[in-house]
């Protein structure tokens, strides 16, 4: 049974351009959450996705959404990246009631 | 407002050492707690978790967490350290219950660094 996987791995963009990351929930996983790792910092929420929609959402500005499709797999975009969008980008899946497990994660750097 | 906060940002201790990582949490309700362990250019692991019942909870690799609602405290225990053990911990509060069981908040870890 696969964990929670994502893709890419690794990434490297300019400042202003848009980036996509992508998201597999863990068999059986209805549930998405994305979080954002600063170098030194512990994950920081971003939103949560259920039955395709945003459920809940962290202080995060606009250029940031997302989506769930009906297979429950989530896509992360950020728009207009700023250098400060650098950082380690975590998905984590549950069902209801369950713990969250987390995917490796999309190491993004902006130069 | 949820908030976690692990005081040590850095522990070393040597191999076969006892080891205690400290958590305080502020949250408003009975807290989902949890921790993970995140070993260099990795995700998140599971350790161990607290929802209800036992207030000393086990988790995977003899690590343990006893939940103190009195000190608002959730501190890991470890009665002997592996080298493997080496990693960076976070302790985390789970807002929301059962299927409404939303973000974690987590505090900015703690570095554990073993001595052979």
């Amino acid at each position: 049974d696969a964990g929670v996987t994502q893709s890419p791995t690794h990434l490297i963009k300019t400042r202003g351009q848009q980036v996509t990351l992508r998201c597999s929930p863990k068999s059986g996983h209805d549930t998405v959450s994305w979080y954002q790792q600063a170098l030194g910092q512990g994950p920081q929420f971003i939103f949560q996705y259920y039955e395709e929609e945003e459920r809940q959402r962290g202080n995060f500005p606009d250029r940031f959404s997302g989506h769930q499709f009906p297979n429950y797999s989530s896509e992360l975009n950020v728009n207009a990246l700023l250098l400060g969008d650098s950082a380690l980008y975590l998905c984590a899946s549950r069902t209801a009631g369950e713990t969250q497990y987390f995917g490796p994660g999309t190491r993004l750097l902006v130069l | 407002a949820q908030s976690v906060t692990q005081p040590d940002i850095h522990i070393t201790v040597s191999e076969g050492a006892s080891l205690e990582l400290r958590c305080n949490y502020s949250y408003g309700a009975t807290p989902y707690l949890f921790w993970y362990v995140q070993s260099p250019g990795q995700g998140l692991q599971l350790l161990l978790k607290y929802f209800s019942g036992d207030t000393l909870v086990q988790g995977i690799k003899g690590f343990e967490a006893e939940f103190k609602r009195s000190q608002s405290s959730f501190n890991l225990r470890k009665p002997s350290v592996h080298w493997s053990d080496a990693a960076e911990y976070f302790c985390a509060v789970g807002e929301g219950r059962g299927s409404t069981l939303g973000r974690l908040y987590f505090g900015r870890g703690t570095q554990l660094t073993v001595w052979p």
